[in-house]
């Protein structure tokens, strides 16, 4: 299995930019979480699907924020505008049944 | 009180010394429990479940005490390639969704030669 894909590991953008990164979970999975990772807060939940359908968006910081996942396989997280404090790492897992989290290698942001 | 404490660290070690990591959590329904470990510039991986009777991988036990609301990781025999951020990782059950999970910030292990 290929696990979690995300893309693209690396983005640089500038702020007000529009930005969309990707996440192909693992097959068969049915749990499909969006994190964001930065030095100060360490690993938050931003938004997390069961069956394609959003359970949990309370960690969104905003509205510029969203996420969809139009079918198993795939998923996108939008931020627009983008601005400088985005800048952190993004990351995709994918769950079983049980609990266990399998994640992406990650999305490196960066808004100047 | 955060969800998930973890003592940040770091802890430096020689290579072969054993090294036991704690972790508290605050949600007393809390199910199930997880250790993973962040390499540099990496994701978090899967190190271990943790099951209420405690169980143990290779050089790695972990143990759990509901009652203190208490999780431990215990590494023996620390090789260079333990270097790491270990991640205590606890169900909460609290939640709108029994499978979010909550992260604890992570202790920073460096194994020395």
């Amino acid at each position: 299995d290929a696990g979690v894909i995300q893309s693209p590991r690396h983005e640089v953008t500038e702020m007000g930019q529009e930005v969309t990164l990707r996440c192909k979970p693992i097959s068969g999975h049915n749990s499909l979480f969006w994190y964001r990772q930065t030095m100060m807060r360490g690993l938050e939940l931003l938004i997390y699907f069961n069956n394609n359908v959003p359970i949990d968006d309370s960690g969104m910081p905003e509205d510029r924020f969203s996420a969809k996942m139009p079918n198993a396989s795939f998923s996108t997280l939008k931020i627009q505008p983008s601005e400088p404090r985005d800048s952190a790492v993004y990351f995709c897992a994918s769950s079983p049944v049980s609990y266990e989290q399998y994640f992406g290698p990650g999305t490196r942001l960066t808004v100047t | 009180r955060k969800e998930v404490e973890q003592d940040p660290g770091p802890f430096n070690v020689p290579e072969g010394a054993t090294v036991a990591f704690n972790c508290t959590y605050s949600n007393s329904a809390s199910q199930s429990f997880f250790w993973y470990r962040q390499d540099c510039r990496k994701e978090p991986k899967l190190l271990m479940s943790v099951y209420s009777s405690g169980n143990e991988d290779g050089r790695f036990t972990a143990q759990l005490n509901r009652a203190s609301q208490y999780i431990s990781l215990l590494i023996r025999d620390s090789k260079l390639s333990d270097s790491a951020t270990y991640l205590c990782v606890v169900n909460n059950r609290s939640s709108g969704s029994a499978r979010q999970l909550t992260f604890g910030s992570g202790t920073q292990l460096t194994v020395l030669p």
